[in-house]
């Protein structure tokens, strides 16, 4: 069976620090992978995704992530944060013949502070 | 608008009593899913339509939980006989096909009392 770890589930830091927020996922076979981000009283949303190709994905507001399949990790990470930023962070996994079913990790609170 | 719609956005229950909550997905997503998230947790699949046909129903946890989606658009998740540990926010998400990109409605709050 699949399983997503979200290694933190609180992670406060200061505006324009980097930060990362780790992932690891544990599977029999290939998959996809995603993170999601929910901003206070609002829905899910995608933030990026690896399906394949290029291990290293990148999102519009400056977020990256890098699969790393002998790790079985996919770290999200971002260079300098912003108040903005604050939100809660899902880690999600689907196998390919599953039809998208996401498996979906605990969720990390990221609280940028000025 | 053009997003996954959910409603009613809150709802407030019983125990014993029996509710039903409806999912609008985005036209002509072919894909619809449903997920609980507990208070604190991450969102765990309950079950999963493409068109009409229920594909996978295995995350429902008991036989209290049943959903349809009878014309291949408009999905309902029905909870018989509701259950303190039934409450969370019920989201739904469509697709455009199987493995595509998932959209996110806002979600129901279920609460029992």
């Amino acid at each position: 069976a699949q399983s997503v770890t979200q290694l933190d589930s609180q992670v406060p830091v200061f505006e324009e620090a980097p930060v990362e927020l780790r992932c690891n996922y544990s599977s029999s076979v290939s998959v996809y992978l995603f993170w999601y981000v929910q901003y206070p009283n609002q829905g899910l949303q995608l933030l990026l995704k690896y399906l394949s190709g290029s291990t290293l994905v990148e999102s519009i507001n400056g977020f990256e992530a890098e699969f790393n399949k002998s790790q079985t990790s996919f770290h999200l990470r971002k260079p300098s944060v912003h108040i903005s930023d604050t939100a809660e962070y899902f880690c999600a996994v689907t196998r390919y013949n599953q039809g998208g079913k996401l498996i979906f990790g605990q969720g990390t609170e990221l609280s940028v502070k000025p | 608008g053009a997003g996954v719609s959910q409603s009613p956005r809150y709802k407030v229950a019983k125990r014993g009593q029996d509710v039903a909550l409806r999912c609008d997905p985005i036209s002509g997503h072919v894909s619809l899913f449903w997920y609980q998230q507990a208070l604190g947790q991450g969102p765990e699949f309950l079950t999963y339509f493409q068109n009409e046909a229920q594909l996978d129903k295995s995350g429902l946890p008991s036989d209290r939980f049943f959903a349809e989606r009878p014309e291949g658009s408009v999905s309902t998740l029905k909870i018989q006989r509701t259950q303190q540990e039934d409450s969370a926010v019920y989201l739904c998400a469509s697709s455009f096909q199987a493995g595509y990109e998932q959209y996110f409605g806002p979600g129901t709050r279920l609460t029992v009392t």
